[in-house]
């Protein structure tokens, strides 16, 4: 069984700094079949990437998303404050799998 | 543009059943993967299970396997969620989300991402 696991835990910048978000498979992901999703308090998730590095429909240029195999990475090229949020990463499957998320908060 | 809409809160007693459903409006319904994940407070997200409307089948997580049934109204483009046997580690917002799907093996499906979500249902147990 795959296992996500996500780092840090709590990322603490400041407005303007890039952010660089780490999600690791202990298997290796097919296809690139790993997404990313925002969430602030109180909301739904939101899907920003799909496919590893396709970002979702009116998701900011500022996201992208890399890697293959069992590392992936979301980064924020210059942090908004409405991007200070939890972030998933996500492995597609019959049974789909969440990672324990990383928390983006001001420095 | 597709939105999907989940009944109100509910609070249950353990060992009673919760069945919350979700609606879609303005978009495609059967073509997509209905998933279930829920939040349980100040938790990650934990993928519960899924239906395919236009086949009619789900899959489950192994975790929830004989406790949680999902189904799905085509005609009224409505996707249900009932968990049995609540205890109050159930306690949690259960959301619906759809998303894209291939075809896997038998009766398995695969579950893409997820680029539509409900708002979420909060479901409470406690005696």
């Amino acid at each position: 069984e795959i296992v996500l696991t996500q780092s840090p835990g709590t990322l603490s910048l400041s407005p303007g700094e890039r952010a660089t978000l780490s999600c690791r498979a202990s298997q290796s992901v097919s296809s690139s079949y790993l997404a990313w999703y925002q969430q602030k308090p109180g909301q739904a998730p939101r899907l920003l990437i799909y496919g590893a590095s396709s970002r979702a429909t009116g998701i900011p240029d500022r996201f992208s998303g890399s890697g293959s195999g069992t590392d992936f990475t979301l980064t924020i090229s210059r942090l908004e404050p409405e991007d200070f949020a939890v972030y998933y990463c996500q492995q597609y499957g019959s049974s789909p799998l969440f990672g324990p998320g990383t928390k983006v908060d001001i420095k | 543009q597709v939105q999907l809409v989940q009944s109100g809160a509910e609070v249950k007693k353990p060992g009673s059943s919760v069945k919350v459903s979700c609606k879609a409006s303005g978009g495609t319904f059967s073509s997509y993967a209905i998933s279930w994940v829920r939040q349980a407070p100040g938790q990650g997200l934990e993928w519960m299970g899924g239906i395919i409307p236009i086949f009619g089948t789900a899959n489950y997580a192994q975790k929830f396997q004989g406790r949680v049934t999902i189904t799905a109204d085509k005609s009224t483009s409505t996707a249900y969620m009932e968990l049995s046997s609540l205890r109050s580690e159930d306690t949690a917002v259960y959301y619906c989300a759809r998303g894209p799907f291939s075809i896997g093996r038998g009766t398995n499906y695969y579950y893409y991402y997820m680029d539509v979500w409900g708002k979420g249902t909060t479901v409470t147990v406690s005696s």
